[in-house]
């Protein structure tokens, strides 16, 4: 059980083009979902936490117009990188929690981002 | 500040040489700590949960345990399947359920055969 499942698990894209990531959790409902962000040899950097029906949360430092959260659903987040750039290029991670505020995140596989 | 710090950062041990990750933490009001592993290009696995100090907890040749101030993750008789990114946050504070996760930077393990 918790399994969430994060698409696509790879994308490249030219430098001003937008990009949507989603994340699904397929076995339990989550009304909060969190995005992460993760450097080669570095922590996961939390970026916003994803509330169902209302707005994300963003972090200090990330820009709120430039990834953009949408969650929809009980079972749907999505992140769009919008007007991407090279800097933009890293491992992008969703998480979702079953029930409780101590349970453990579980997490999706990564979407690796390019920009070109 | 809160604030997590794994060591060591790499670690490399023969098949069967046991050791033990270190993850120290300094934050108000712990909430839980987790231990996660962590493929390379692929998300973390959970992989425990501890609440308070003292607590333990097993699964194979992985044990981890709890002190006001760090936690160790021991591993006994590694094999090579055990080489992966080690990586320990915890979650502080007070209020609900969106309490964020504060990660470690992680030790990278490798178990050569």
């Amino acid at each position: 059980g918790a399994v969430v499942s994060q698409h696509p698990s790879r994308v490249i894209c030219k430098s001003g083009t937008s990009v949507k990531i989603e994340c699904r959790s397929l076995d339990f409902q989550a009304t909060t979902m969190f995005w992460y962000r993760q450097f080669p040899k570095q922590s996961l950097m939390l970026m916003a936490t994803s509330n169902e029906g209302s707005k994300a949360t963003y972090e200090q430092g990330v820009e709120k117009d430039k990834f953009l959260i949408n969650h929809a659903s009980l079972t749907l987040s999505t992140l769009t990188v919008t007007s991407a750039h090279p800097e933009d290029s890293s491992f992008y991670i969703c998480s979702a929690r079953v029930t409780g505020g101590n349970s453990p995140l579980h997490f999706g596989n990564g979407t690796r981002l390019t920009v070109t | 500040e809160d604030q997590v710090t794994q060591s060591p950062e790499a670690l490399r041990l023969q098949e069967g040489e046991s050791s033990s990750l270190n993850c120290s933490y300094t934050v108000s009001g712990l909430r839980g700590l987790f231990w996660y592993r962590q493929d390379p290009g692929k998300g973390p696995e959970f992989l425990f949960t501890l609440y308070s100090a003292g607590e333990e907890k097993e699964k194979e040749r992985l044990k981890a345990t709890l002190t006001k101030k760090e936690s160790f993750l021991h591993i006994t008789a590694p094999k090579p399947e055990d080489s992966a990114t080690y990586l320990c946050a915890v979650q502080a504070g007070y209020g609900g359920a969106t309490n964020k996760l504060i990660f470690g930077t992680g030790t990278l393990l490798a178990v050569q055969p």
